[in-house]
């Protein structure tokens, strides 16, 4: 069975800490996302990354960052925490797209809710 | 103007009652995918579509590239059925990568 998980499911951290979110895959995906969801606006890709140690900003990147030192993990990094950033945070991965046929379907996490104070 | 629509945002049902969820969008697209999301976060992948219908029990999906539009059908709905439905796209330009753009998703409760 396939099986994203998120390091929490529920965090709160003050503004200015530095917030580190976890993701694990472990399913030999290549790519693996960073969304955050919010009321009325869906999901948005913050950043993404195709392969280990490589990344690419997506929509949203301000005040984030990430890392990918291993395949099966990507992280969410925020520098310095803002009241803004309150948010569910979800994790995906999928396996890298061949071509048009391929299935290329993301997997979830079950999704962080992080509230900053 | 979103590049995902859905409609309606919002959608009661009775037990039993057929539903319609529908998806347009205006870019070029490689696939299309509708994503269950259930109170708690967690989401999953019901069908990706590039041409045609899929069907999975009592779920199917359809898909018009020429009217940019699909359609997520639910027969014979149940108050399980109740969650979030979204429809996401896979555009042409992200052909090499497995980017989505995400509709801001349709609210379902199914009431017995």
């Amino acid at each position: 069975d396939v099986k994203v998980t998120q390091s929490s499911r529920y965090l709160v951290k003050r503004t200015g800490e530095k917030v580190f979110l976890e993701c694990v895959q472990d399913m030999d995906h290549e790519n693996m996302f960073w969304y955050r969801q919010d009321p009325g606006l869906g999901l948005r890709l913050i950043y993404f990354s195709y392969d280990v140690k490589m990344k690419e900003k997506g929509d949203i990147p301000e005040g984030y960052s990430v890392s990918r030192e291993k395949k099966e993990r990507f992280s969410l990094i925020l520098e310095s925490a803002s009241t803004n950033q309150t948010s569910m945070y979800l994790c995906a991965s999928s396996y890298w797209l061949i071509g048009l046929a391929s299935r290329g379907e993301q997997y979830f996490g079950p999704g962080t809710r992080l509230t900053v104070t | 103007k979103n590049e995902v629509e859905q409609s309606p945002q919002n959608l009661t049902a009775q037990e039993g009652e057929f539903i319609t969820i529908n998806c347009s969008y205006s870019v070029g697209i490689s696939a299309l995918h509708w994503l269950q999301q259930h109170p708690g976060g967690g989401i999953v992948s019901l069908f990706m579509l590039s041409s045609g219908k899929k069907k999975h029990g009592r779920l199917i999906a359809t898909i018009n590239i020429q009217e940019k539009h699909s359609s997520l059908h639910i027969t014979a709905s149940h108050p399980r059925d109740s969650a979030v439905y979204i429809c996401a796209v896979r555009s042409t330009e992200s052909y090499n990568t497995d980017k989505l753009i995400f509709g801001t998703g349709t609210r379902l409760q199914v009431f017995p």
